[in-house]
């Protein structure tokens, strides 16, 4: 039972390269969300779906799109890579009466 | 009005003390409040969580104080130990039925053996 895996561990993209950053949850779960983790503001939602089908901006949105590709998997993808998106990204996901749940995170630097 | 403060930013304790970590907020519709433990190089992993009609919550090691009038909580980790060192955050919950988290800016604690 592998929870919440993310996919890559570690990137790192010159500026202006796009990339899709992986995300799947095998506990069943309806609600996913993507964060983002910088040195002294904790974990910024950036986008979230809260059932299969459907997804809506968080608080950091900008020059982020996603897909809810399924009930498992979520994606994350970066049009054109900004240095400041260099970031540790998070994936978690939730079901009924339960808490978030993390992934271990995506290192992801942008030069 | 959907910020949650944290305190302090970081924190040492000598192995056997007690940590004690402090969160406010105020959005008085928030009706879950999560703890959260994150070691290097992982995920933030659920430590102990409390809801609103309750006062103290107790985990083995972990107690949490929750103050609904002052609208704050806080976690106390008593006889701290050098495992103990981790990132803490505290959160709490839109009840919105999108279960969207707010976060705390995190504490860095370090227990000394």
């Amino acid at each position: 039972n592998a929870g919440v895996t993310q996919t890559p561990k570690f990137q790192v993209l010159k500026t202006g390269q796009s990339m899709t950053l992986q995300c799947a949850q095998d506990m069943n779960h309806n609600s996913m969300y993507w964060y983002r983790q910088d040195p002294g503001m904790g974990l910024r939602l950036i986008y979230y779906s809260a059932s299969e089908g459907t997804t809506d901006k968080g608080e950091v949105p900008n020059g982020y799109n996603v897909s809810r590709l399924n009930k498992r998997e979520f994606s994350l993808r970066l049009e054109s890579a900004a240095p400041s998106q260099t970031s540790v990204y998070f994936c978690a996901s939730k079901g009924s009466n339960q808490p978030q749940h993390f992934g271990d995170g995506t290192r992801l630097s942008i030069l | 009005q959907q910020q949650v403060k944290q305190s302090p930013q970081s924190l040492i304790v000598q192995k056997g003390g007690i940590s004690i970590i402090n969160c406010a907020y105020e959005n008085t519709a928030f009706d879950y409040f999560p703890w959260y433990q994150q070691f290097p190089g992982k995920g933030p992993a659920l430590l102990i969580a409390i809801r609103p009609d309750v006062s103290e919550k107790k985990e083995g090691r972990f107690t949490i104080s929750f103050n609904k009038s002052a609208k704050q909580f806080s976690l106390h980790i008593m006889d701290s130990q050098p495992g103990d060192s981790a990132t803490y955050f505290c959160a709490a919950s839109n009840p919105t039925g999108t279960y969207k988290y707010i976060f705390g800016t995190g504490t860095r604690l370090k227990v000394l053996a």
